[in-house]
């Protein structure tokens, strides 16, 4: 079966750096993205990945190595606005996005 | 309108009762997907569409059905509700369901209860 695994909750200090780690098991890869959900509200898009690397916009950073099916999304200089849920999802062979439940991260001051 | 828009935002409905959910989006997007968002679980797709005329079952589709006879629209319809059917819809839309960036865009959702 296809399997996408983050941390349920986390929790971090304002102004601090925090790792969200994703790890996924899915048929095929066609690329790795990461929304960000706020309570009551819809996914918005962060990051896209497709090649190995760790691609930088702005305060987040997204990594990924297809080899060892992981993945994680930084966050640099942490703002009580980032206290929201992480959505990992992986784009299997049909193209289709197979989704983690989520982290939610909290942010304290 | 900008991006997705969905209705109703939220329903209470009697078991057994038909319901279609409403989306459109302004983008022109070709393809268009809808999900259901339970706690503790990741956002499961329901029905999707490559592009207008034609649809595709997702991880979970039984209960439901869609039709896009346009770019734009894209309802999602519960024939006879059932309690399990109570969750959170989004409906979402790409340029294309191929590789790429092509990252999807959600609508605000629709909160769904079945009594």
């Amino acid at each position: 079966g296809q399997n996408i695994d983050q941390p349920t909750e986390m929790t971090a200090t304002e102004g601090a750096i925090v790792q969200i780690n994703c790890t996924y098991q899915t048929s095929g890869f066609n690329g790795l993205f990461w929304y960000q959900q706020h309570a009551g509200e819809a996914p918005t898009f962060l990051s896209y990945n497709v090649l190995d690397g760790l691609e930088e916009k702005g305060r987040f950073s997204s990594f990924l190595s297809r080899s060892k099916g992981y993945s994680y999304l930084l966050l640099k200089e942490l703002q009580m606005k980032d206290s929201a849920s992480y959505l990992c999802a992986v784009r299997d062979s049909n193209y289709q996005l197979i989704w983690g439940a989520g982290t939610k991260l909290i942010i304290k001051p | 309108i900008a991006g997705i828009t969905q209705a109703p935002t939220s329903q209470i409905l009697a078991a057994g009762r038909r319901m279609t959910l409403r989306c459109t989006q302004d983008m022109r997007h070709n393809a268009m997907y809808w999900y259901r968002q339970d706690l503790g679980l990741g956002l499961r797709l329901i029905h999707y569409s490559n592009t207008a005329g034609t649809t595709g079952k997702g991880e979970v589709p039984d209960g439901y059905s869609v039709s896009r006879a346009n770019t734009d629209d894209f309802p999602l319809t519960l024939a006879s509700a059932v309690p399990s059917q109570t969750s959170v819809y989004f409906c979402a839309s790409s340029d294309s369901i191929a590789g790429g960036h092509n990252e999807q865009f959600f609508g605000p959702g629709t909160r769904l209860t079945v009594l």
